[in-house]
């Protein structure tokens, strides 16, 4: 999993505060996407970005969820008001390229939330 | 929404056995992974196919791209420790950049 990094790996939140997730592709890569996982269950997609461009946000519930991949920095995922059933791992990946090139990830973000 | 049926969904082998594994779809995948994770940590990308009846190796990993484009097939030969984790089938289906995932076939190799 080494160059794509996402920090924090843990993060804990009480109901109702935000939750910031930051991913850091690998060198050479432009393009970005943002998983979820539920224990015992496989990633599900949730937003894919370019710089400064949100491709695909099919997978993103419509509410308190938002991504953004800046010209300079990270791609960061935030979690306005979060609540129980947020608490999940989150993935980032990218690629070098679009067309189904193979995805890299990183080793996510734990979220919990009290 | 779309989802790949991977089987099974666990096994438990001994040391120097062969491991078979695989993934099915209802429709038509343009590309097939599949990835290993460790607990605690993100998928490791194994094996990646490209084309209906490929069959590619990676080490002692063998994968297949379904001639109907809608399975894929992953073996393990000669199992070690190391080789315990769960492993992922994936997908990309026509004009979409977006990955979707099976939900896993969890490996135990008892030395």
């Amino acid at each position: 999993n080494a160059g794509v990094m996402q920090n924090p790996r843990h993060l804990v939140r009480r109901r109702g505060q935000e939750a910031r997730l930051r991913c850091s592709p690998m060198k050479g890569h432009s393009h970005v996407y943002w998983y979820r996982q539920l224990p015992e269950e496989g990633l599900k997609f949730m937003v894919y970005l370019q710089k400064e461009n949100i491709i695909d946000e099919s997978g993103m519930p419509k509410e308190r969820f938002s991504a953004e991949f800046p010209k300079e920095g990270p791609s960061i995922l935030r979690i306005q008001q979060v609540v129980r059933g947020d608490s999940a791992a989150y993935f980032c990946a990218s690629s070098r390229g679009g067309g189904a090139q193979p995805q890299h990830f990183g080793d996510g973000t734990r979220l919990s939330i009290l | 929404g779309q989802q790949l049926n991977q089987s099974p969904q666990s096994m438990f082998i001994q040391e120097g056995e062969d491991v078979s594994m695989n993934c099915t779809s209802s429709s038509i995948f343009n590309t097939w992974l599949w990835y290993k994770q460790d607990p605690g940590e993100g998928p490791v990308l194994l094996i990646a196919l490209y084309k209906a009846g490929e069959l590619t190796s990676n080490g002692r990993l063998t994968a297949q791209f379904g001639i109907t484009r809608k399975d894929s097939f992953l073996n393990i030969s000669a199992s070690i420790p190391s080789d315990v984790g769960i492993y992922f089938c994936a997908g990309y289906q026509g004009g979409s950049e977006k990955l979707v995932f099976g939900k896993g076939t969890k490996l135990t190799v008892n030395p």
